[in-house]
């Protein structure tokens, strides 16, 4: 398995432009979740989906954030307008939703977002 | 909602040194327990976990123990050496959260050779 893969791996964009951020969970796992990390505020959750639904969006910071989950290979987070705030590592992870205990979570490679 | 507090936020030790980090958590329905280790410009890694029907879990040098009556649990480091140098994350998730991780503000580990 190649494991959660996220692209671009690097992206460099000006103040205002619109950035989208892609990530493909391992295959048979149906949670996904979107992560922001600063030096300042550690690792957050912004939004996850459990079987292509959003569960939880509570930590998406304003409505300049959107994530869509259209199937189950596939997940975007958009930022429109970027802001140079919104600098910042996103990690995507997914794992298995269990009706049992938790499952670990899967962590790709992350974007690392500089916005200008 | 989960709130997870973590200690140290740095720690130094010495080449052959044992390190323990400590966590406390909020939400008594949490019942998943896992630790990431993160190296520099990488991604968060699972090195170990712990459900709350275990109060005690060991990988070779790793360890994690489980207070449920106090709501905390600790890593611990036996014999570090300098590639045990990175940050590291505890995290609990509650079933009735929905499967949502909720993560401490990380330790930073130096091992100092």
């Amino acid at each position: 398995d190649a494991g959660v893969i996220q692209s671009p791996r690097h992206e460099v964009t000006e103040m205002g432009q619109e950035v989208t951020l892609r990530c493909k969970p391992i295959s048979g796992h149906n949670s996904l979740f979107w992560y922001r990390q600063t030096m300042m505020r550690g690792l957050e959750l912004l939004i996850y989906f459990n079987n292509n639904v959003p569960i939880d969006d509570s930590g998406m910071p304003e409505d300049r954030f959107s994530a869509k989950m259209p199937n189950a290979s596939f997940s975007t987070l958009k930022i429109q307008p970027s802001e140079p705030r919104d600098s910042a590592v996103y990690f995507c992870a997914s794992s298995r939703l269990s009706r049992g205990l938790g499952d670990e979570q899967f962590f790709g490679p992350g974007t690392r977002l500089t916005v200008l | 909602g989960e709130n997870v507090e973590q200690h140290p936020s740095t720690l130094s030790v010495q080449e052959g040194d044992s390190a323990v980090i400590k966590c406390t958590y909020s939400d008594s329905a949490s019942n998943y327990f896992p630790w990431y280790k993160q190296e520099l410009g990488k991604r968060p890694q699972l090195i170990i976990d712990i459900r709350s029907n275990v109060g005690e879990k060991k990988d070779q040098r790793i360890a994690v123990t489980l207070n449920k009556t106090a709501k905390h649990f600790s890593l611990h480091i036996t014999e570090t050496q300098p590639e045990d140098s990175a940050v590291y994350f505890c995290a609990a998730l509650s079933q009735a959260a929905g499967n949502k991780l909720t993560f401490g503000g990380g330790t930073r580990v130096l091992v100092k050779p």
